[in-house]
């Protein structure tokens, strides 16, 4: 099993519709990284959160230290929010464990 | 444009190339790391260079030999490696240990 969980693994919407993936985490962590991978590969990241909730435009993120939980949540989707999403929690000081990631697409 | 940049970005080899991947970072950062990404896996971290120096080596074969000359540059030397190598190979750096990570576009590479 691996530390850090995300679901769905696929998810197609149609443009418009509120998009929310998770994310759980089973090691003890100060903050919850995450990430959005284009196709092709490059990797930007979106988030890195310890407590609440963090917003950029159109994407927010929360987490629940104590649930050992996070969300991003995507509002007014677009096809180009297509990607795969990435969670990722720090393991000891300089190791990042990540999720198996979300596909998601958009459909116009 | 994330300021991490990553050369070749497409690579074959053969099992009995010797290559090298190359990363180089913009942003004035202290820490630098490999990653693996093969298909349908999450992804690995492979090493990390904290200061030019190696302060992670998560169980990775001897084939892949990490050098970091300085801390805007970090390589990825290959040698005799195995067609399960094939992967996207991605370089990423942060401004310190445990912060924010900026990520280049990867290499992809794969061995025949």
């Amino acid at each position: 099993k691996n530390e850090v969980e995300q679901s769905p693994q696929n998810l197609t919407a149609q443009e418009g519709e509120f998009i929310t993936i998770n994310c759980s985490y089973s090691v003890g962590i100060s903050a919850l990284h995450w990430l959005q991978q284009h196709p092709g590969g490059g990797i930007v990241s979106l988030f890195m959160l310890s407590s609440g909730k963090k917003k950029h435009g159109r994407l927010i993120a929360t987490i629940n230290i104590q649930e050992k939980h996070s969300s991003l949540h995507i509002t007014a989707s677009h096809p180009r929010d297509s990607a795969v999403y990435i969670c990722a929690a720090p393991q000891g000081a300089q190791k990042l464990v990540f999720g198996q990631g979300t596909r998601l697409t958009i459909n116009p | 444009e994330t300021g991490v940049t990553q050369t070749p970005r497409h690579l074959v080899m053969g099992m009995t190339n010797k290559k090298s991947l190359k990363c180089e970072q913009h942003l004035g950062h202290n820490a630098m790391y490999w990653y693996k990404q093969s298909a349908k896996k999450p992804l690995e971290l492979m090493f990390v260079y904290n200061f030019k120096e190696q302060t992670e080596n998560n169980s990775v074969p001897s084939r892949f030999s990490p050098e970091c000359p300085n801390s805007s540059h970090l390589f990825l030397h290959l040698h005799t490696l195995q067609p399960e190598d094939s992967a996207l190979y991605l370089c990423a750096s942060s401004q310190v240990l445990r912060e924010t990570q900026y990520f280049g576009p990867g290499t992809r590479l794969l061995v025949l």
